[in-house]
């Protein structure tokens, strides 16, 4: 059964701390994506990545960053949480082969305070 | 660049009705793939359907089918006599050709069947 795991459900976070989010997937998947989803906007593109080392900005990459160091595990880092990045962060992964479907993990919920 | 829209935010339906969701895209590019997901309440979206632009022909499963028209630059999906479980949010993507690519979502429709 294929997986994308997230490391944690629910955070909470003061305005001002360094937050990592992980992401491992157990596929094999070149491409990994890492977007935030909030009311009424949908999933919106932050990073994605389509081999190891590599990432490409999405749609509001501002005061994010991404690592990826092995291909199965890509790191979300926000420098200074700030309250506005409050939000539904959902990892994804898929196959370099752009017809291939994402598989999402179960996200995780970032409250800043 | 690519965009996605669904103009209907939330709908909501009585159990067995049929109902369809809208997705209209634009992009300058021939070759494209268009995506349906499901997130249910649970959070996890979940991969539905894959249509190439070069496929125009309508996909039925079970109670769920497609209809792709190029000619509109639609992508709608139907549900037929809905079932309280298909309440969820429904998304539509786009694709372009090239691993490379980011996949452009649309805002997603918020079902909800009521018993």
């Amino acid at each position: 059964d294929v997986k994308v795991t997230q490391s944690s459900r629910y955070l909470v976070k003061r305005t001002g701390e360094k937050v990592f989010l992980e992401c491992v997937q157990d596929m094999d998947h070149e491409n990994m994506f890492w977007y935030r989803q909030d009311p009424g906007l949908g999933l919106r593109l932050i990073y994605f990545s389509y081999d190891v080392k590599m990432k490409e900005k999405g749609d509001i990459p501002e005061g994010y960053s991404v690592s990826r160091e092995k291909k199965e595990r890509f790191s979300l880092i926000l420098e200074s949480a700030s309250t506005n990045q409050t939000s539904m962060y959902l990892c994804a992964s898929s196959l370099y082969d752009s017809r291939g479907e994402q598989y999402f993990g179960p996200g995780t919920r970032l409250t800043v305070t | 660049a690519q965009k996605v829209t669904q103009a209907q935010t939330e709908i909501s339906v009585v159990e067995k009705e049929d109902v369809t969701l809208d997705c209209v895209y634009e992009t300058r590019d021939t070759t494209y793939y268009l995506f349906w997901y499901k997130q249910p309440p649970s959070g996890e979206l979940v991969f539905l359907i894959r249509r190439n632009s070069f496929d125009e022909q309508n996909e039925i499963s079970g109670r769920y089918s497609w209809n792709f028209q190029k000619s509109t630059s639609s992508f709608n999906f139907t549900i037929t006599a809905s079932q309280v479980v298909d309440s969820a949010v429904y998304f539509c993507a786009l694709r372009l050709p090239g691993g490379y690519q980011k996949v452009t979502f649309g805002t997603g429709t918020k079902l909800q069947v009521i018993p």
